[in-house]
């Protein structure tokens, strides 16, 4: 029974698509995320939501719009898709900041654009 | 402001040695929490470990240990005889009280462990 489950886990596709990526979790976790994970294995956090409301949103492009229909879900559409935007995203939930059993991750999605 | 880094970008050991990963933090907040995690092949990333700032206790659990060190600025991560199967990515973060939402990654230490 999977805690954070994001699909697809592939997505490969053309220069100026648009496309999603979704995210569930069963937690019950009160928070949900979006990290990027570029091909140096960096990883760096895009937006956070909180009961539905965003909280974090950290100079990403407004090509990226996160979508929260309740607190189970955060879903990522991305217009326009560049070359640039080729990396692992991952979804990530908590309770109360992570602080007590850190963050729970989903296994990713690689995106590439070709 | 916020900072981690974890210098060594790769480490390759023989099976049954020890070996030490090391992690620094920079913050202005008195009160933050630092993490690790795992990054096996498979691509998932999984939560090891949390640690207050006013809580410099090491911690141990099984062949994984934790040494947190405030005067340093350091929280190393401690694996004692390494299997093959610890071989992954290894990331050390940190969030602070005022953000616990944002979590600060490091770059990441790659462990290969050889049979």
């Amino acid at each position: 029974d999977t805690a954070v489950s994001q699909t697809p886990k592939y997505l490969v596709t053309q220069m100026g698509n648009d496309k999603s990526i979704k995210c569930e979790q069963n937690l019950g976790h009160d928070t949900m995320y979006w990290y990027k994970q570029d091909s140096k294995k960096f990883l760096k956090i895009m937006f956070s939501y909180n009961n539905k409301e965003l909280i974090i949103n950290e100079t990403v492009p407004n090509r990226f719009s996160p979508k929260s229909p309740d607190k189970a879900h955060l879903n990522l559409h991305i217009n326009s898709l560049e070359l640039g935007d080729s990396a692992v995203y991952f979804c990530a939930s908590s309770q109360d900041g992570g602080l007590l059993y850190g963050y729970t991750f989903g296994s990713g999605t690689r995106l590439t654009v070709v | 402001a916020q900072k981690v880094t974890q210098a060594q970008t790769e480490i390759s050991v023989v099976e049954k040695e020890d070996v030490t990963l090391d992690c620094v933090y920079e913050t202005r907040d008195t009160t933050y929490y630092l993490f690790w995690y795992k990054q096996p092949p498979s691509g998932e990333l999984v939560f090891l470990i949390r640690r207050n700032s006013f809580d410099e206790q090491n911690e141990i659990s099984g062949r994984y240990s934790w040494n947190f060190q405030k005067s340093t600025s350091s929280f190393n991560f401690t694996i004692t005889a390494s299997q093959v199967v610890d071989s992954a990515v290894y990331f050390c973060a940190l969030s602070e009280a005022r953000n616990t939402d944002k979590l600060i990654f490091g770059t990441g230490t790659r462990l290969q462990v050889f049979p």
